[in-house]
């Protein structure tokens, strides 16, 4: 089936760093969607991404969707403390109705 | 609070015994999702419906499990004769819109232990 490999596994950065990660996939999809999740709960949705080559923010996030439509990433700028969490990829094909997930980027931010 | 709630948060069950969970969905959201999600893994799809249609089944879904939704409002996860390897964090998600913007929003996912 589709997969994503999404990358890093892990981050341990210093407060105040800007982050980088990025998803690809040997499939073309139409949605690529950046979810946080934090222990116990479930994936909050942080950006959605609809069009290649759509740049998206939402405050200090930003996320690409690849032009090839194969990859995206997520960028944080001046991270802080409460970044902590673990954040996923997934994608849609048009229609599809369920999503793929990455396998997810833990994210360690020391004050 | 207006998002997605599931119900019970957290379910410790005896090997072979059945459990239910409950999802409520966004008011008016048509599309419900079911996820399974283990540790150090990303959910994975289990099923959907669209109303009360149940459109799309993954070959994770054993014949064990069964997922409704009789009015196109809430839905019930079971899984009947529970096994240790069903131990996971079980998520719904509901989404409206066009096919083109689909947008799936999560609930807080009811964690299952099977002892």
């Amino acid at each position: 089936g589709q997969q994503l490999n999404q990358s890093p596994q892990s981050m341990f950065i210093q407060e105040g760093e800007d982050v980088s990660m990025n998803c690809t996939s040997s499939s073309i999809f139409n949605t690529w969607l950046w979810y946080k999740q934090e222990p116990g709960e479930g994936p909050v949705l942080l950006i959605a991404l609809y069009k290649a080559g759509e740049l998206t923010s939402n405050g200090r996030l930003t996320a690409q969707f690849g032009i090839t439509r194969k990859d995206s990433f997520l960028n944080i700028s001046a991270s802080i403390p409460s970044d902590v969490g673990i954040y996923f990829c997934a994608a849609l094909f048009l229609n599809a109705g369920k999503s793929t997930f990455g396998d997810g980027t833990t994210l360690t931010v020391k004050p | 609070d207006t998002g997605v709630s599931q119900d019970p948060r957290h379910k410790i069950t005896k090997r072979g015994q059945n459990v239910t969970f409950r999802c409520d969905p966004i008011s008016e959201h048509n599309r419900l999702y079911w996820y399974r999600q283990t540790l150090g893994q990303g959910p994975e799809f289990l099923t959907y419906f669209q109303n009360e249609a149940q459109l799309e089944k993954s070959r994770l879904l054993s014949d064990r499990f069964s997922a409704e939704r009789p009015k196109g409002s809430f839905s019930t996860l079971e899984i009947q004769r529970t096994e240790q390897g069903d131990s996971a964090m079980y998520l719904c998600a509901s989404s409206l819109g066009p096919p083109d913007q689909e947008t799936q929003y999560f609930g807080p996912g009811t964690r299952l232990l099977v002892l």
